[in-house]
């Protein structure tokens, strides 16, 4: 089957640190670029980072920029984003997903299922 | 960085209505355009890409049109599970922003 697992959401104080993972399955992860999405409670969606197949190509969202990495590991199928100084704004679901570049097209068109990451002393 | 403003926020319709849902760019984007549909507790589901291309799967009563700066969701006849939010998404630039959605209700 097709699909992304996140994992490593959890329930952090303010200034700490916390690294999701993404497994990707049932595609050829390492031929494509990767992303982040997050959705903050009844908000919604922010784009946060981009990383391409082979590693390279990383952009990020202002909001995240010098604070969040992202990376990926093609050997594990696995795309991750370490997460420091949190704030109580970054509380929200995090989706991974694969962007999808055929020729001109670009679209994001298998996401993970999200989880949950709550910033709050 | 690029906007997109999405019209209605919100918006009531019933079941066999024809719904559209507008996206306009603060700038030029070409096709590159994409739209979602979420529901609640679950991941987007892509619905549209290149601004009027039907993702596989999805089915035909949905369509997109536009190019430039405004673009259009069709839902030619709505049914019980399209009531959801959709969401714009514009690929010209980094940062690769969203629309701020629009909820379809009953």
């Amino acid at each position: 089957e097709v699909q992304l697992s996140e994992s490593g959401g959890a329930l952090v104080q303010p200034g700490g640190s916390l690294r999701l993972s993404c497994a990707g399955s049932g595609f050829t992860f390492r031929n494509y670029a990767m992303i982040w999405v997050r959705q903050a409670p009844g908000k919604g969606l922010e784009w946060v980072s981009v990383i391409g197949s082979g590693g390279g190509g990383i952009n990020y969202a202002e909001s995240v920029e010098g604070r969040f990495t992202i990376s990926r590991d093609n050997s594990k199928d696995t795309l991750y984003l370490q997460m420091n100084s949190l704030r109580a704004e970054d509380t929200a679901i995090y989706f991974c997903a694969k962007y999808a570049t055929v020729g001109v097209s670009r679209y994001f068109n298998l996401w993970g299922q999200g989880t949950l990451v709550t910033v709050s002393s | 960085a690029l906007q997109l403003t999405q019209s209605p926020s919100s918006l009531s319709a019933s079941v066999g209505d024809r719904v559209t849902i507008t996206c306009r760019a603060s700038q030029d984007i070409s096709s590159a355009l994409a739209w979602y549909q979420q529901k609640p507790g679950k991941a987007p589901n892509l619905l549209i890409y290149d601004a009027s291309s039907l993702e596989s799967g999805v089915p035909s009563r949905f369509s997109g049109s536009g190019s430039g700066t405004d673009f259009t969701l069709t839902i030619s006849s709505l049914q019980p599970e399209d009531f959801a939010t959709y969401y714009c998404q514009q690929f010209k630039n980094f940062p690769l922003t969203f629309g701020g959605g629009t909820k379809v209700e009953s």
